[in-house]
């Protein structure tokens, strides 16, 4: 069935430096693709998405990217900051039907 | 600001116990979902219903029912709780019927611990 694989499981890196997340997905008929991200113990919440007519899309320190042809879309995060440790989830909306595929998430730790 | 709420944030109950999580949402949504997340599963999708009464199977249904009475309100059944379906519940809602696409806005979920 679809699935969307997601890489790293756990991310450190030092604070100012930048993150990056990977994301796959299997299903071609995909055609949205949104970030969220929980903080420890709170409710994920939509940070940056993209739609399948775009290559990539930008908000401050955060980015999206998006290729079609591989399938794969990342998330990266520049001049990481305390405040950006969180889970991130990355999700791929199912061709079939109104639900999205989940990633599996990605513990990303700010090291000061 | 959308608001959805969870019933409890944290519940203990005993095997063969029937366990109801309820799930109210302000926005006037068509889309309810109920989500389950474990470490290292991510979200599974449980149930979703994008209408009053009407619902649809997700990924791992069994052992669950739901119910949409009103539009407001996503209530998930545990008939039977097992030892196994101790988790983190997650409800969401999103504002177009049958949409992919809309922002899913997540209660705080609610710790469920079956003994």
């Amino acid at each position: 069935g679809e699935n969307v694989e997601q890489h790293p499981s756990t991310l450190s890196v030092q604070e100012g430096d930048s993150a990056v997340i990977k994301c796959t997905y299997s299903d071609s008929a995909s055609n949205y693709f949104p970030w969220y991200k929980q903080e420890l113990g709170k409710r994920p919440q939509l940070i940056i998405d993209i739609r399948s007519n775009v290559g990539e899309k930008k908000d401050q320190r955060i980015a999206v990217t998006l290729n079609k042809t591989a399938k794969h879309f990342s998330l990266h995060i520049t001049e990481t900051q305390p405040e950006d440790s969180a889970v991130y989830f990355c999700a791929a909306s199912k061709g079939s039907n109104y639900q999205l595929i989940w990633g599996a998430g990605t513990k990303l730790i700010i090291k000061p | 600001d959308v608001k959805v709420t969870q019933s409890s944030r944290y519940l203990v109950k005993r095997t063969g116990e029937k366990v109801f999580l309820e799930c109210v949402q302000d926005m006037d949504h068509e889309n309810m979902f109920w989500y389950r997340q474990d470490p290292g599963l991510g979200l599974r999708l449980i149930y979703f219903s994008y209408d009053v009464k009407m619902k649809e199977k997700g990924d791992i249904p069994e052992g669950y029912s739901v119910s949409r009475e009103k539009k407001e309100r996503f209530s998930l059944i545990l008939e039977s709780a097992s030892t196994n379906q101790t988790s983190m519940y997650l409800c969401a809602s999103s504002s177009r019927a049958g949409s992919s696409t809309d922002t899913q806005y997540f209660g705080p979920g609610t710790r469920l611990t079956v003994l």
